[in-house]
């Protein structure tokens, strides 16, 4: 069994800025991996990063980076020199070996002022 | 990318009327999709997994007689929302999972925004 937990429901950003988005999990198995999806106002969910648990190294994609804590089983995401169109509902994912089912957080909100 | 589509976008319906929604999964072979249902400004709940070939596994608490799930081919699973009621409203999503391991990635369909009067 896997929980996700995100612990703010809204969070905003200043264009250009940085900005990190919490995340906590919680789960059984030795094998497992973390995403973050994007739920902008379309609601289309879009990968925006993903991380395999065995790895050390924190993933990244271009703005987007994460910092993987295992031990403390953490999965924060840091959006570097945000963009408008960065804003958008934002949910971080565990996954494991039951058929690759998802489990979801609650979802953060994350605004981007001009 | 892995494309995956959903039909219709958004559909309404009279109360006791069955509703099919679609997920294809356009440039990859999905052997597993997964179905959610998300409430507004709330997470995705997942409702079934749907698996090639075979019976579709519902969540606890999911209806399996009210929310049909085929998956006839490796590019296409259907979700028919039977005898529907004004709280089967919601946005429905599909995923598919690009590849045979557990740990592929999912990739979402647009959803499907459902209103049943």
């Amino acid at each position: 069994a896997q929980t996700v937990t995100q612990s703010q429901p809204e969070m905003s950003v200043q264009e250009a800025e940085t900005v990190t988005l919490s995340c906590t999990y919680d789960t059984s198995e030795s094998d497992y991996y973390l995403f973050w999806y994007k739920q902008p106002p379309s609601r289309q969910m879009i990968l925006v990063i993903r991380q395999e648990a065995y790895k050390q190294q924190n993933a990244t994609e271009n703005r987007f980076s994460v910092n993987f804590q295992k031990a403390a089983k953490s999965f924060s995401l840091k959006i570097s020199d945000s963009q408008l169109g960065d804003a958008a509902m934002y949910f971080c994912a565990a996954g494991g070996t039951s058929y690759g089912k998802l489990t979801f957080g609650q979802g953060t909100i994350l605004t981007v002022h001009p | 990318g892995a494309v995956v589509s959903q039909h219709p976008s958004r559909v309404i319906c009279k109360s006791g009327t069955s509703v099919k929604i679609e997920c294809r999964s356009l440039d990859f072979q999905a052997t597993t999709m997964f179905w959610y249902r998300q409430f507004p400004k709330q997470s995705l709940m997942l409702m079934a997994t749907s698996n090639e070939g075979s019976k579709a596994t519902y969540e606890q608490g999911v209806e399996k007689d009210k929310f049909l799930i085929n998956h006839a081919s490796l590019t296409l699973s259907t979700l028919t929302v039977t005898s529907a009621h004004p709280e089967d409203s919601s946005f429905y999503i599909c995923s598919a999972r690009e590849g045979d391991r557990d740990t592929d990635t999912q990739y979402f369909g647009p959803g499907t925004r459902l209103t049943v009067l």
